[in-house]
């Protein structure tokens, strides 16, 4: 089964304005990552934050991971048409396989100029 | 660097036919993967490899083989293709770690 599920499916928002995304997981994990995919291309790797780190930053790019509630969330803030993109975020399981990079279903961000 | 290529970008087969889905890659990664990607499902891993001459199974691996001969390419087998094997096919690599996976630009694949 899926170990990440976003939050939410579809996010509509005008250019300027802050979008958040949340990821929920289900089991103990080493790390979790975020992509990135514009439509009809392959998937673009964002950040990686690691199960002992709290926040981390990129860019207009915000992370963060609450552990004790197997959740993380991205934040873009300042957002642009060009962010137009679905993201998923990607955990990699602690106790199991480090060779498996488990994917959510992805949130759907439209930015609108 | 060309980073991962994927031929061919896109296929019809009828069920039944058999074909090979090629991944290269020309960054000297180690670890490489084939996930299928569904409206509404997200990414699944298919096969994975974490070296030339070892591969093991992902999440949904039947009706599909791979090996890896070499370090550069991992192909993707399609046996006896079948409806439910339409999807867009991805192929990503890696260094040791999965910190960061490559993708490639995908192969969309219909079966009639």
């Amino acid at each position: 089964s899926q170990q990440g599920e976003e939050d939410p499916q579809a996010l509509s928002i005008q250019e300027g304005e802050n979008a958040t995304m949340n990821c929920s997981y289900k089991t103990s994990i080493n790390n979790l990552q975020w992509y990135r995919q514009n439509s009809g291309r392959g998937l673009v790797h964002l950040i990686l934050i690691r199960s002992n780190e709290r926040e981390k930053h990129s860019g207009r790019l915000r992370v963060t991971l609450d552990t004790s509630k197997k959740s993380s969330s991205l934040l873009i803030t300042a957002s642009r048409a060009a962010d137009t993109a679905s993201y998923f975020c990607a955990t990699i399981y602690s106790g199991g396989s480090n060779y498996k990079l488990t994917f959510g279903k992805g949130t759907l961000l439209t930015v609108n100029p | 660097n060309a980073g991962v290529t994927q031929t061919p970008k896109f296929q019809v087969l009828k069920t039944g036919q058999s074909m090979t889905l090629q991944c290269a890659q020309d960054m000297n990664h180690e670890y490489m993967s084939w996930y299928r990607q569904d409206p509404g499902m997200g990414l699944r891993l298919i096969h994975y490899s974490v070296g030339a001459g070892i591969t093991d199974q992902g999440e949904v691996p039947n009706g599909y083989n791979v090996s890896r001969s070499t370090t550069e390419d991992f192909p993707l087998r399609l046996l006896s293709a079948a409806p439910s094997q339409t999807s867009v096919y991805f192929c990503a690599s890696s260094p040791r770690s999965l910190e960061t996976q490559y993708f490639g630009p995908g192969t969309r694949l219909l079966v009639l």
